[in-house]
């Protein structure tokens, strides 16, 4: 199994610039979460889907970012616009429901300037 | 709420030497507890957990275990070797459910 895969590992962008960060989740995964990483806040759960649908998205900081799961397959977390306190690395992970059995991607390094 | 308390970093071992990293939980319900580990730059991996009380995970040398009268669960390893250099998260969930809670981490560093 190739593992959840998150593209692009890094990414340079502008402030004002819309960010699309992509995730392919594991194979009969049917969880899948998104994850923010910084050196301040430590690590924070975005928002997390079940079958495709969004379960609890209170972590979402705030109207500039969305996720969307259009297939078991894929996921995407969009930010528009980007600001430089966005700077951070984001974790795609996903579950097949048992406790505690996360498999994260490699994240994505996000640098807003 | 319910939260995860680590000791603070970084830690700074020899090879060889003992490891503790202490982790203490609050929880509303009955958690599962857990110990990922991130390696410098990858995601985290799930290293060992433990679902109920006086319960033992293992793995790679590394074990803790589940103590609600303390409501802990603290690493340990008995010699620890260059290639566990990483950052440690404790984390749980709660009634089987799929909302985790980390905690910040602790960076270890073990020097040859």
């Amino acid at each position: 199994d190739a593992g959840v895969i998150q593209s692009p590992r890094h990414e340079v962008t502008e402030m004002g610039q819309e960010v699309t960060l992509r995730c392919k989740p594991i194979s009969g995964h049917d969880y899948l979460f998104w994850y923010r990483q910084t050196m301040m806040r430590g690590l924070e759960l975005l928002i997390y889907f079940n079958n495709n649908v969004p379960i609890d998205d209170s972590g979402m900081p705030e109207d500039r970012f969305s996720a969307k799961m259009p297939n078991a397959s894929f996921s995407t977390l969009k930010i528009q616009p980007s600001e430089p306190r966005d700077s951070a690395v984001y974790f795609c992970a996903s579950s097949s429901g048992r406790p505690g059995e996360l498999f994260f991607g490699e994240g994505s390094r996000l640098t807003v300037l | 709420g319910d939260s995860v308390t680590q000791m603070e970093g970084p830690v700074t071992l020899s090879e060889e030497a003992f490891l503790t990293i202490n982790c203490t939980y609050t929880a509303t319900g009955y958690p599962s507890l857990f110990w990922y580990v991130q390696y410098p730059g990858e995601g985290l991996q799930l290293l060992l957990k433990a679902t109920k009380a006086d319960d033992k995970g293992s793995n790679k040398g590394f074990e803790a275990t589940y103590r609600k009268e303390t409501t802990s669960f603290h690493l340990e390893k008995g010699s620890v070797q260059v290639s566990d250099s990483a950052v440690y998260f404790c984390a749980l969930s709660v009634n089987y459910g799929q909302n985790f809670v980390f905690g910040p981490g602790t960076r270890l560093s073990v020097l040859p």
